[in-house]
């Protein structure tokens, strides 16, 4: 089973600044998901890389795919308490379907 | 709506009383999974199928089953639940296709077996 590991797991901080989440692995991935999660319910897809080297914006958010598809980073500009949530990373290998995700960072924003 | 839904959304029981987590889909997908989720481990796959009459087993599948009779409906069944089944779980599908499918999350069920 591949592992993903996320750093950090707990994040606590204040409206307006920057952070930045890992997803780690010694495994190669043929494409790599992130995810945010709410208290009470599922995890949502917010993007999908999968190219080596990819790097995506979703307004404040910025994904990137590291070069050898072993790790990812999600950065966060000026955060707000909206932001606050599980954020899990997950890869898929192959073309199937399953998917192995990280342990999660716990992202709390305070005004 | 396109959703996943689940049912019940919290159970208490006690141990070796068998229970059924039910979960269905209304977007035609064939592939539908379920997850549990315990602090510190994020997400992992207990079961899951790629269509119906065709299951297979995920990275903690001890202690569970599952069955696939229709495209929209995927049961998890706890036989005998023991206290380390205690979880949130999660029921998902989606369809097959190019890497940048979703999965499409139901919103889960916490177990408490005592």
């Amino acid at each position: 089973t591949q592992l993903l590991e996320q750093s950090p797991q707990f994040l606590s901080i204040q409206e307006g600044e920057n952070l930045t989440v890992y997803c780690n692995s010694s495994s190669v991935f043929s494409s790599l998901q992130w995810y945010r999660q709410e208290p009470g319910e599922g995890p949502v897809l917010l993007v999908t890389v999968v190219t080596g080297g990819e790097v995506k914006k979703l307004k404040r958010l910025t994904f990137q795919f590291g070069d050898a598809r072993k790790d990812s980073s999600l950065h966060i500009t000026a955060a707000q308490p909206g932001d606050t949530g599980l954020y899990l990373c997950a890869g898929r290998t192959g073309g199937g379907n399953k998917l192995t995700f990280g342990t999660g960072t716990q992202l709390k924003v305070e005004l | 709506e396109a959703q996943v839904t689940q049912n019940p959304r919290y159970l208490i029981t006690v141990t070796g009383k068998k229970l059924t987590v039910t979960c269905s889909q209304n977007m035609n997908h064939e592939y539908m999974s379920w997850y549990r989720q315990d602090p510190g481990l994020g997400l992992r796959q207990i079961y899951y199928s790629m269509n119906v009459e065709v299951t297979d087993k995920g990275d903690v599948p001890e202690g569970y089953k599952v069955s696939r009779k229709e495209k929209r409906n995927f049961p998890l069944i706890l036989e005998s639940p023991s206290p380390n089944q205690t979880s949130l779980y999660f029921c998902a599908s989606s369809s097959p296709g190019p890497v940048r499918e979703t999965q499409y999350f139901g919103p889960g069920t916490r177990l408490l077996v005592l």
